[in-house]
Order: structure tokens, then C-alpha cells, then sequence
């Protein structure tokens, strides 16, 4: 079956860097996604990996190993705005892609 | 730009009564999915189409839970009788490909929020 683990809330300071891990099990993978959702709305793709390593986007990046089931959402330069909550997915394919969700992490961002 | 369209955004029903709710994915992409997600959790996926067909409805409640495209354009997400834990958030996506990563990304639309009473 499919199982992914992230913190449930970590709170940062504005302008500070901060590190959002995720560890899934999961069968025929294919990709891990983060995606950023704030209070209301719907989520909104940020980042994906499919290889391992460091995929780099302006102030996102994440990384991914595939051996050890675990990836990370790295934030810099923290903003007020990047309070939301960050969803860890996992894409398998079992004969058919299907994309499965964490809980997500709730984040704030304190001045 | 192209978008998911649902409706309606919020609505409210008292357990037992029927609700419906609609979805226009973006055009011309054969993929649609419903997810379900309930305060404080990840979207679960309840039923997932290529053109008309079901792909996948596993995890789709199917006593109460129905859900149809018939021309494998517009879904709509139906539940009789709603239940108290029905309250949440549907929400409806198409893939859609990424170009700075070349990643199939799910692009949801604004959502549905259902609360039963």
C-alpha cells in the first residue's frame, strides 16, 4: 500500500530558510511532487522529481533519493506568503497512473 | 489561460438531501479526476476518467457516491443521501503537462466545499 509522512506544522521566521521532509512506501513510482495550498483554495504544483538529487526553482527547491523513500521541500528567503500548507504526492503506476497525497504540512511564517 | 471549471464553490445541505456537483476540465485534455479533501488532510482521490471511462473508483464510496461524464467532456460528482462526513472540499483536476519540468501535473480547479448539516 501507499503511505507518506510529513510533519504536521513547523513554524519559521520571515527571511529564514526552512526544510519540509517527506518519507513515502509505495509501489511502481513515478515522480514526487509538492504542491503549496493556501487556507481555501485549491493546491498549486510547485516542484517534481523523478531522478535522485536537487531540483533547484528561485527560492523552492527539493530534492529526492529514491533508495531511501524520502524527499524535502527547501524554502529560502522566507515571506509572510509562503504561509500554507505543502502536500508531499506520489505519483505510482499499478497498471494505471494514480497521484497519492499526503496530509501536508502546515506552515507558518512569523514576522 | 486554460483552467478547470467547478461549480457550485460552497454549498451547504442538511444530511439525507442529494447534491451534485459539476466539473469542466480544460479543454480537450481526456483525463479527469475527483478528489476528496476533508479539513486538515491530503486530497484523496475518489474516481479518476479517460474520456467517458472510469480508470479508477476504488476508493469511491459507491452506496452513496456516483459520478458520470457521458461525453467525456463536463463530470458531475453526485452523493445521496449526504452524510455528515461528506463535509469537505471536491476538488477536480486535469493533467496537464508542465513545461519548465516536462512533468504531467494536476492542475485543480477552485473546488466545491460541502458542508452537511
Amino acid at each position: 500500500g501507499q503511505n507518506i509522512d510529513q510533519p504536521t506544522e513547523m513554524t519559521a521566521t520571515e527571511g529564514a530558510i526552512v526544510q519540509i521532509n517527506c518519507t513515502y512506501q509505495t509501489s511502481g513510482f513515478n515522480g514526487l511532487f509538492w504542491y503549496q495550498q493556501h487556507a481555501g483554495e485549491a493546491p498549486t504544483f510547485l516542484s517534481y522529481n523523478v531522478l535522485d538529487g536537487l531540483e533547484e526553482k528561485g527560492r523552492f527547491s527539493s530534492f529526492l533519493s529514491r533508495s531511501k523513500g524520502y524527499s524535502y521541500l527547501l524554502l529560502k528567503e522566507l515571506q509572510m506568503k509562503d504561509s500554507a500548507s505543502y502536500l508531499c504526492a506520489v505519483r505510482e503506476n499499478t497498471g494505471g497512473f494514480k497521484t497519492i497525497f499526503g496530509a501536508g504540512t502546515r506552515l507558518f511564517v512569523k514576522a | 489561460e486554460a483552467e478547470v471549471a467547478q461549480s457550485p464553490r460552497y454549498k451547504i445541505t442538511e444530511k439525507s438531501q442529494a447534491v451534485a456537483f459539476w466539473c469542466d476540465p480544460i479543454s480537450g485534455h481526456a483525463t479527469l479526476y475527483w478528489y476528496r479533501q476533508i479539513l486538515g488532510q491530503g486530497p484523496e482521490l475518489l474516481v479518476q476518467f479517460q474520456d467517458e471511462s472510469v480508470v479508477d473508483d476504488s476508493q469511491l464510496p459507491k452506496d452513496r457516491f456516483s459520478a458520470e461524464r457521458l461525453k467525456g467532456v463536463d463530470s458531475t460528482l453526485k452523493i445521496q443521501p449526504a452524510e455528515l462526513g461528506d463535509s469537505a472540499m471536491y476538488l477536480c483536476a486535469s493533467n496537464v503537462l508542465a513545461l519548465l519540468s516536462g512533468a504531467n501535473v494536476l492542475t485543480f480547479g477552485a473546488g466545491s466545499r460541502l458542508t452537511v448539516l
